[in-house]
């Protein structure tokens, strides 16, 4: 069974220092990772997404995650945080074998605040 | 390009009232979805379709009912509402389960339905 674990609830961080949100999956099969953001009173976006391609993914808006197959992390960083980055973030898991539930697996989110 | 588009985007329901919620997609997409979002819970799959005609439970389907007679529309449909499914309701599609479109994104999520039960 698959599972995502976002070890933060929530993350507060000064403007122009790094940012690290931490996320852990558990999957029976190799996995498709995602991060989406999600700003106050929206929808979802995606911001990085990894394939089984390279492990270090780059995403927009500055962000990037390492998938560490051996940790089994996904962790999502950035190396200098601005005000608009101030939203909730969603690890998410797909096995890509399918499965009876649907496409994705959501992390219960980490809010990140970012102070002047 | 209109994406996914969820209607209505507000609605406040006395409980025992039933409603209905619509979803539409205008990217040709087989994969359909409804998802609900509640604090600290992230997002939880209700219930899924992979194409015209067809429906499956999701991880949380107790009071809900969809639809998919047309490939471009999913309904979310409340018979009876509660209190308990005052919630943030998302929409969503896909090209296919595991295959990436061309734009580069797997899913594209509606902008979210308000739902409140008195």
């Amino acid at each position: 069974a698959q599972s995502v674990t976002q070890l933060d609830s929530h993350v507060s961080v000064s403007e122009g220092t790094p940012v690290l949100l931490r996320c852990n999956y558990s999957s029976s099969y190799s996995p498709s990772l995602f991060w989406y953001v999600q700003h106050p009173n929206k929808g979802l976006q995606l911001l990085l997404k990894y394939t089984s391609a390279a492990t270090l993914v780059k995403g927009i808006n500055g962000f990037e995650a390492e998938f560490k197959k051996s940790e089994t992390s996904f962790h999502l960083t950035k190396p200098s945080a601005h005000m608009s980055d101030a939203a909730e973030y969603f690890c998410v898991v797909s096995d890509r074998h399918g499965g009876s539930q649907g496409n994705l697996i959501f992390g219960k989110g980490t809010k990140l605040s970012v102070k002047p | 390009n209109a994406g996914v588009t969820q209607t209505p985007k507000f609605r406040v329901l006395k409980t025992g009232q039933s409603m209905t919620l619509l979803c539409a997609q205008d990217m040709n997409h087989e994969y359909m979805y409804w998802y609900r979002q509640d604090p600290g819970m992230g997002l939880r799959l209700i219930h899924y379709s992979v194409g015209e005609g067809t429906t499956a439970k999701g991880e949380v389907p107790d009071g809900y009912n969809v639809s998919r007679l047309k490939k471009q529309n999913f309904l979310l449909g409340l018979e009876s509402a509660a209190p308990s499914q005052t919630s943030v309701y998302f929409c969503a599609s896909s090209l296919l389960r595991t295959v990436l479109d061309s734009f580069g994104n797997t899913i594209y999520f509606g902008e979210g339905s308000w739902l409140t039960v008195v």
